[in-house]
């Protein structure tokens, strides 16, 4: 177990809606990131947010948004989805010590028919 | 541009030989290089992972190779397992104007050993 906790696990939904994805990160980390993972394909990265802020941005939609609220827990919100959207969305934290290690959680399942 | 490159994306070795993976990087401001294992249906793991101020690390069967030079770094898994199977990501941050770094993975190799 992570620390990192995702929900929901799985997210069945129809083009043209909109669904948000939640993600607490580990207790005391202040970075959040989301990644995509598509079918055959590596992990994307979307965003990341520090304290708050945003910090970077990777290749995400402009139909993609995302905020860390102040008790760091971030939401990833997908709308007017399409078939393409189907992918496991994973967030991950990591700790305030430079480490580097990235703490993922177990991902959301999203697919849209 | 930002770019991890990562091969074989496939690899398939019998149960106690060794394994390698090779990523190459394009941002020389890289300076950490983790390599991550994924089993199905979870989540990456960190496994191992080194910094620029260092051409190799191991712990236990597995180690990682760094080349600053060529820009490219390297996992090796020696006497494989079947518990070894997994999808293995490299990674390397990357550094824009204005940017704390971001960590870009590679494609994956899915590694299956067989027994």
């Amino acid at each position: 177990d992570s620390g990192v906790t995702q929900t929901p696990k799985h997210l069945i939904t129809a083009t043209g809606q909109r669904v948000t994805l939640r993600c607490s990160p580990r207790s005391g980390d202040l970075s959040v990131y989301w990644y995509q993972q598509s079918l055959d394909q590596g992990l994307q990265f979307l965003i990341q947010y520090y304290n708050g802020e945003e910090r970077a941005k990777g290749n995400i939609l402009e139909r993609f948004s995302a905020q860390q609220f102040p008790d760091l827990h971030s939401e990833l919100n997908l709308s007017s989805l399409e078939l393409g959207d189907s992918a496991l969305y994973f967030c991950a934290s990591k700790p305030t010590t430079n480490t580097g290690e990235l703490f993922f959680g177990e991902g959301s399942r999203l697919t849209v028919l | 541009g930002e770019n991890v490159e990562q091969h074989p994306s496939t690899l398939s070795v019998q149960e106690g030989d060794s394994a390698v993976i090779k990523c190459t990087y394009s941002d020389s401001a890289s300076n950490y290089f983790p390599w991550y294992k994924q089993e199905l249906g979870k989540g990456p793991q960190l496994i191992i992972d080194i910094r620029s101020n260092v051409g190799e690390k191991k712990d236990q069967r597995i180690a990682v190779t760094l080349n600053k030079t060529a820009k490219h770094f390297s996992l090796h898994i020696t006497e494989t397992q079947p518990e070894d199977s997994a999808v293995y990501f490299c990674a390397a941050p990357t550094y824009g104007s204005g940017n704390t770094g971001k960590l870009i993975f590679g494609q994956g190799t899915t590694l299956q050993v067989k027994p």
